[in-house]
């Protein structure tokens, strides 16, 4: 099993510029979660899904975010335009049911 | 929504001696609470867990203990050593949902 698949591992852009950040869940798992790391505010939830539904996006920080799960082996985070405060450690994480999580290998993300 | 504090923020032991790191959370729907090792650069990776049904469990050198009355839960490290150094958190899935919250993370540092 190759775990969880993000990619790119580094992104560095301009400030304006769209990002996406991609990810590759464990196969045969049917929950996948966005997470946003910082010094300051920790592990935050962006979004999660289940079977390819969003169920939960109440922390997108805002409307420049946006993800999408198109089938059970892809999602995508997008971030238009984005800005410096952006900059973090985005990790996907998938789950089975009631699972523990399994993080993939983040993308460390750099808005200058 | 559910709220997790975890203490301290840094802990440094000397090789060898215990280290204990707690978390309290509020939401008494709660019934699955993991503690994930994330090392410097790296993903945060499951090392324990417990479920609401338990009052304890171990794992070698680790362990987890749960008062589900009291809404507090705990990781304990025996015999610690140098490798045990990295950043522990705690979480907590949200009653009801597959929503993973996560505590601030601890810094633990074992000197050798």
């Amino acid at each position: 099993d190759a775990g969880v698949i993000q990619s790119p591992r580094h992104e560095v852009t301009e400030m304006g510029q769209e990002v996406t950040l991609r990810c590759k869940p464990i196969s045969g798992h049917n929950s996948l979660f966005w997470y946003r790391q910082t010094m300051m505010r920790g592990l935050e939830l962006l979004i999660y899904f289940n079977n390819n539904v969003p169920i939960d996006d109440s922390g997108m920080p805002e409307d420049r975010f946006s993800a999408k799960m198109p089938n059970a082996s892809f999602s995508t985070l997008k971030i238009q335009p984005s800005e410096p405060r952006d900059s973090a450690v985005y990790f996907c994480a998938s789950s089975f049911s009631s699972s523990p999580l399994h993080f993939g290998n983040g993308t460390r993300l750099t808005v200058t | 929504g559910e709220n997790v504090e975890q203490h301290p923020s840094t802990l440094s032991v000397q090789e060898g001696d215990s280290a204990v790191i707690k978390c309290t959370y509020s939401d008494s729907a709660s019934n699955y609470f993991p503690w994930y090792k994330q090392e410097l650069g790296k993903r945060p990776q499951l090392i324990i867990d417990i479920r609401s049904n338990v009052g304890e469990k171990k794992d070698q050198r680790i362990a987890v203990t749960l008062n589900k009355t009291a809404k507090h839960f705990s990781l304990h490290i025996t015999e610690t050593q140098p490798e045990d150094s990295a950043v522990y958190f705690c979480a907590v899935f949200q009653g009801g949902s597959e929503k993973l919250v996560f505590g601030k993370g601890t810094k633990l540092t074992v000197n050798p």
